[in-house]
């Protein structure tokens, strides 16, 4: 597609709901990243993933957190037992490859209620 | 891990005045630096972005600095607009580094306000 594209746009979940966010990268793009973004504060580090492989996902902040991009394409963010320091918008970026700048989705705005 | 302080946290000048932001980081294994631009309730988008083998880079009204000895990095905007409103982020990374990129460490931004 022509750009990063992300679903929902909005959720409220109640608190203790699962959650699943939706990520449509750039096509081609092998690098996709998931970000955290509390108000006023810069986006915050949460995986990155190679294709399908998983590389990295020391920032995801408890074991309620798990992604996935099982054919190295569209990628998914799931969160548990939603609480509500979950509260943020959700980016997601892709790039061509680790060497090369991202493009973010406009994110999903996660209210837990 | 990558510590990112960035000042100031809101910044007002006069439309048509210079802007400069500037960034500290901790990690010396960072070699890409780039800057985002944020408008209220939408995506950050990519405006410059410098490497560590390069001292400077200039797009236009926008340029970027980094002094890798000191391990702080600067944007500046020339000849400001009512458009260029909006916050502004540093974040740093040490990608290429085989294995996986580290994802980005941003700054906690800042607020540039042009005034009319």
């Amino acid at each position: 597609g022509a750009g990063v594209s992300q679903s929902p746009r909005y959720k409220v979940a109640k608190r203790g709901q699962d959650v699943a966010l939706r990520c449509d990268p750039i096509s081609g793009h092998v690098s996709l990243f998931w970000y955290q973004q509390a108000l006023g504060q810069g986006p915050e580090f949460l995986t990155y993933f190679q294709n399908e492989a998983q590389l990295d996902k020391s920032g995801l902040p408890s074991d309620r957190f798990f992604a996935e991009r099982p054919e190295g394409s569209v990628s998914t963010l799931k969160i548990q037992r939603t609480q509500q320091e979950d509260s943020a918008v959700y980016l997601c970026a892709s790039s061509q490859g680790p060497t090369y700048g991202y493009t973010f989705g406009s994110g999903t705005r996660l209210t837990v209620v | 891990g990558e510590n990112v302080e960035q000042h100031p946290s809101t910044l007002s000048v006069q439309e048509g005045d210079s802007a400069v932001i500037k960034c500290t980081y901790s990690d010396s294994a960072s070699n890409y630096f780039p800057w985002y631009k944020q408008e209220l309730g939408k995506r950050p988008q990519l405006i410059i972005d410098i490497r560590s083998n390069v001292g400077e880079k200039k797009d236009q009204r926008i340029a970027v600095t980094l002094n890798k000895t000191a391990k702080h990095f600067s944007l500046h905007i020339t000849e400001t607009q009512p458009e260029d409103s909006a916050v502004y982020f540093c974040a740093a990374s040490r990608v290429g580094s085989g294995g996986g990129a580290d994802g980005l460490t941003f700054g906690k931004g800042t607020h540039l306000i042009i005034q009319p």
